[in-house]
């Protein structure tokens, strides 16, 4: 399996453009969460979906976000608008159990100026 | 609710000393337990794990007991190298969590040649 793959690597975006970031999640997995993760905040957890439906959404900052996960192999982070603040490496984690740890993806580094 | 605390740092160790970081956490029930390590510009990568009371996780020289009797899940690593200069983060899963992992802060990992 290549892993969890997240695109684009990098997105450099002007202040109010909408900003849609990607996830395939390792095959089989039917746990996804999606993290923002800065320096001054450290790794938070935005939303996480279990068999595609979004079970907790309470870390999601504000309605400018929204996530979906139309099926098992797609998942999207979308922001609109975009601002500054949101400027932070977002990654895409997928699980295939409970008690199982996590797969990563290498992240999405959003740069919002 | 369930919390995560580890050791502040930045840790900063002699190649082939022994490293220890500390974690603790808070949790009814449980919790799987785990470590993840982040290198430079990649996501988060597990490390290893331990699911049950006295259990030992083990992975490329490192270890960690999950010790139910003082909530701890110390890192070990008998002879550090370079190359393991990383951001180390602690980690739990529980039912309780709604089977979403907490973080702790992570904690910054030096090893100078």
């Amino acid at each position: 399996d290549a892993g969890v793959i997240q695109s684009p690597r990098h997105e450099v975006t002007e202040m109010g453009q909408e900003v849609t970031l990607r996830c395939k999640p390792i095959s089989g997995h039917d746990y996804l969460f999606w993290y923002r993760q800065t320096m001054m905040r450290g790794l938070e957890l935005l939303i996480y979906f279990n068999n595609n439906v979004p079970i907790d959404d309470s870390g999601m900052p504000e309605d400018r976000f929204s996530a979906k996960m139309p099926n098992a192999s797609f998942s999207t982070l979308k922001i609109q608008p975009s601002e500054p603040r949101d400027s932070a490496v977002y990654f895409c984690a997928s699980s295939s159990g409970r008690a199982d740890g996590y797969t990563f993806g290498s992240g999405t580094r959003l740069t919002v100026v | 609710g369930d919390s995560v605390t580890q050791m502040e740092g930045p840790v900063t160790l002699s190649e082939e000393a022994f490293l220890t970081i500390n974690c603790t956490y808070t949790a009814t029930g449980y919790p799987s337990l785990f470590w993840y390590v982040q290198y430079p510009g990649e996501g988060l990568q597990l490390l290893l794990k331990a699911t049950k009371a006295d259990d030992k996780g083990s992975n490329k020289g490192f270890e960690a007991t999950y010790r139910k009797e003082t909530t701890s899940f110390h890192l070990e690593k008998g002879s550090v190298q370079v190359s393991d200069s990383a951001v180390y983060f602690c980690a739990l899963r529980s039912y309780t969590g709604g089977f979403k992992t907490i973080f702790g802060a992570g904690t910054r990992l030096f090893v100078k040649a």
